[in-house]
């Protein structure tokens, strides 16, 4: 099983409506992250989280909310979605080792979202 | 200038040749530096990360030079699955905010 998981991978929507993107994590890290990726783009970082009461935009968060329920869960909301808001979502996770934080992003597999 | 920075390639190459990509940061505080590998419709995953004057795991090696503030990834004797694009990825100096991630340098390796 996948360390990080996110639910659904592929949904298709229509222009305005609330759509949910879950990711959970069985690392046991602190830090979550959900970041967009479009073509030519990179990797953007809608919102972090560094443990279960802090929440922090990212540079391109307008449009999305979370929720951070747990420290194993991390979930993105679009509230209204709109067609612009297509793309791939990724949500990651990092944490401490021996020596401190490691730098090191986990990621999940993806969420592709499509919206008409 | 952007905070980091990548030539978005494509870089095609022939098997067994040797590539280098450069990427350039702009923090010149920046303590921790990444390379991530990131295969068609993906998630990125770690290379290799890149400390003081740098490391090399089998045909990849990481340099970090700190007066130009540039970190480097070469592959040598490329393979076609190194087909990939390659993230350079810094960790902000403070560790209390987000990896920066670059927009990636894209690997094509031909027959």
């Amino acid at each position: 099983d996948a360390d990080v998981t996110q639910t659904p991978r592929n949904r298709i929507t229509k222009t305005g409506k609330r759509i949910m993107l879950e990711c959970s994590q069985t690392k046991g890290h602190d830090r979550m992250y959900w970041y967009r990726q479009d073509p030519g783009l990179g990797l953007r970082l809608i919102y972090y989280s560094f443990d279960v009461k802090d929440i922090n935009k990212g540079e391109i968060s307008d449009g999305y909310s979370v929720s951070r329920q747990a420290q194993a869960k991390f979930s993105l909301s679009l509230e209204s979605a709109i067609p612009n808001q297509t793309a791939l979502y990724f949500c990651a996770t990092s944490g401490t080792g021996t020596s401190g934080y490691t730098g090191e992003l986990f990621f999940g597999e993806g969420s592709r979202l499509t919206v008409l | 200038r952007k905070e980091v920075e990548q030539d978005p390639g494509p870089f095609n190459v022939p098997e067994g040749a040797t590539v280098a990509f450069n990427c350039t940061y702009s923090n010149s505080a920046s303590q921790s530096f990444f390379w991530y590998r990131q295969d068609c419709r993906k998630e990125p995953k770690l290379l290799m990360s890149v400390y003081s004057s740098g490391n090399e795991d089998g045909r990849f090696t990481a340099q970090l030079n700190r007066a130009s503030q540039y970190i480097s990834l070469l592959i040598r004797d490329s393979k076609l699955s190194d087909s990939a694009t390659y993230l350079c990825v810094v960790n902000p100096p403070s560790g209390n905010t987000p990896l920066v991630f670059g927009k990636g340098t894209r690997l094509s390796v031909i027959a």
